[in-house]
């Protein structure tokens, strides 16, 4: 079965640095899409970022960026100059094979952004 | 241009008594599905539906029901409430299936007493 790992249940950075967020996957397929979602205090899910398996190139949405290992089955989000709304449950998603199947999550990561 | 939208935001009930949830978007959107979060679970997928007249359970079905008559709206139904049931619920939809943006709406927050 497919799994999406998340090892940190919790992070807290200071406004204007730069955090990591961990997320390893389970797969023997080639073909898959990786994503970030957050989900700030309102608990509206956002789309943070969106990764393609065959691209090489890691995807990049302003000041959110993916380090995405291929081989080593992992996709870590980093976040550079904090700020205070990026305060939220983030969530590493995964759906594996064509565009038609279905999302599976990770347990999440809780980043507190202090000031 | 709403997005999509769930009815009711808060719902309390008993052991035993049955409900369902609203869910409608209005962007034209084929892929529709319903997760529960649950704390330290993240979100798990009930059902979906590919398009109108087609469902599917996901890797929690037990206890729900859904139909999808129209595009526009992919209502939950549970049965008969029980309070491992006591979650919040989103539906979300998006252009084709999880590949795509997924668009959540506000999510339900369920008590099952």
């Amino acid at each position: 079965a497919q799994t999406v790992t998340q090892s940190q249940p919790e992070m807290s950075v200071q406004e204007a640095e730069t955090v990591t967020l961990s997320c390893t996957y389970d797969t023997s397929e080639s073909n898959y899409y990786l994503f970030w979602y957050k989900q700030p205090p309102s608990r509206q899910m956002i789309l943070v970022i969106r990764q393609e398996a065959y691209k090489q190139q890691n995807a990049t949405e302003n000041r959110f960026s993916v380090n995405f290992q291929k081989a080593a089955k992992s996709f870590s989000l980093k976040i550079s100059d904090s700020q205070l709304g990026d305060t939220a449950m983030y969530f590493c998603a995964f759906v594996e094979g064509g565009s038609q199947g279905n999302l599976i999550f990770g347990k999440g990561t809780k980043l507190s952004v202090k000031p | 241009n709403a997005g999509v939208t769930q009815t009711p935001k808060f719902q309390v009930l008993k052991t035993g008594q049955s409900m369902t949830l609203q869910c409608a978007q209005d962007m034209n959107h084929e892929y529709m599905s319903w997760y529960r979060q649950d704390p330290g679970m993240g979100l798990r997928l009930i059902h979906y539906s590919v398009g109108a007249g087609i469902t599917d359970q996901g890797e929690v079905p037990n206890g729900y029901n859904v139909s999808r008559s129209t595009t526009e709206d992919f209502p939950l139904r549970l049965l008969s409430a029980a309070p491992s049931q006591t979650s919040v619920y989103f539906c979300a939809s998006s252009y084709g299936g999880g590949a795509y943006e997924q668009y959540f709406g506000p999510g339900t927050r369920l008590t099952v007493t």
